[in-house]
């Protein structure tokens, strides 16, 4: 079955810091990668999203994430964060033909102060 | 399109009681989810529906627990009888039946069960 581990559970930086949250999934075939946003009181909402192609995805707000086949990862990835960036991050995958459904890994709780 | 559709926001419900929790998926869309997020577990896929059918219903905790799509636009999750522990966020979410597409997802039902 697959999963997804997010290794930083709750992480505090200053605006301006660069952000790298962790992800890694396990399952050996085909993969298409996720990272959703959820601010305070809403919805999930997508960042961005890799399926094939250049390992490297843009996403909205000035989010990329980089996929790595070989470490099984999909870290996400901002170089300047905002206090808006305040939000709980989750990374997500559905692996292998015909699979639709998300898997999802337990969320990253990210904390921007002023 | 004003996306995923879900109703009611909120419910607070007594323990015992019968809950239903509506939506409506994005017209068009083929596949529909139900998840359930908690502090404890996380996102957690209950079933999907593709075309009007259950594909995957493993994550439907217990028998106290199901969910319909009578047709394309109208999805309902109930609970009967309802327990404390189900309280959560349970989310719906829709998506197209062709690759390279995401999943789409409502505001939430925030139940409590008292």
């Amino acid at each position: 079955a697959q999963s997804v581990s997010q290794h930083n559970h709750h992480v505090i930086l200053s605006e301006a810091a660069s952000l790298e949250l962790g992800c890694n999934y396990s399952y050996g075939g085909t993969v298409n990668l996720f990272w959703y946003v959820q601010y305070p009181g809403q919805h999930l909402q997508l960042l961005l999203k890799y399926f094939s192609g250049d390992p490297l995805v843009k996403g909205i707000k000035g989010f990329e994430a980089e996929f790595i086949k070989s470490k099984f990862s999909f870290n996400l990835r901002k170089p300047s964060v905002q206090w808006s960036d305040t939000a709980e991050y989750f990374c997500a995958v559905n692996a292998g033909a015909g699979r639709r459904a998300l898997t999802f890994g337990s969320g990253t709780r990210l904390q921007v102060q002023p | 399109d004003a996306g995923v559709i879900q109703s009611p926001r909120h419910e607070v419900t007594e323990m015992g009681q019968e809950v239903t929790l509506r939506c409506k998926p994005i017209s068009g869309h083929d596949y529909l989810f139900w998840y359930r997020q908690t502090m404890m577990r996380g996102l957690e896929l209950l079933i999907y529906f593709n075309n009007n059918v259950p594909i995957d219903d493993s994550g439907m905790p217990e028998d106290r627990f199901s969910a319909k799509m009578p047709n394309a636009s109208f999805s309902t999750l109930k609970i009967q009888p309802s327990e404390p522990r189900d309280s959560a966020v349970y989310f719906c979410a829709s998506s197209l039946g062709v690759p390279n597409t995401e999943a789409f997802f409502g505001q939430g039902t925030r139940l409590t069960v008292v």
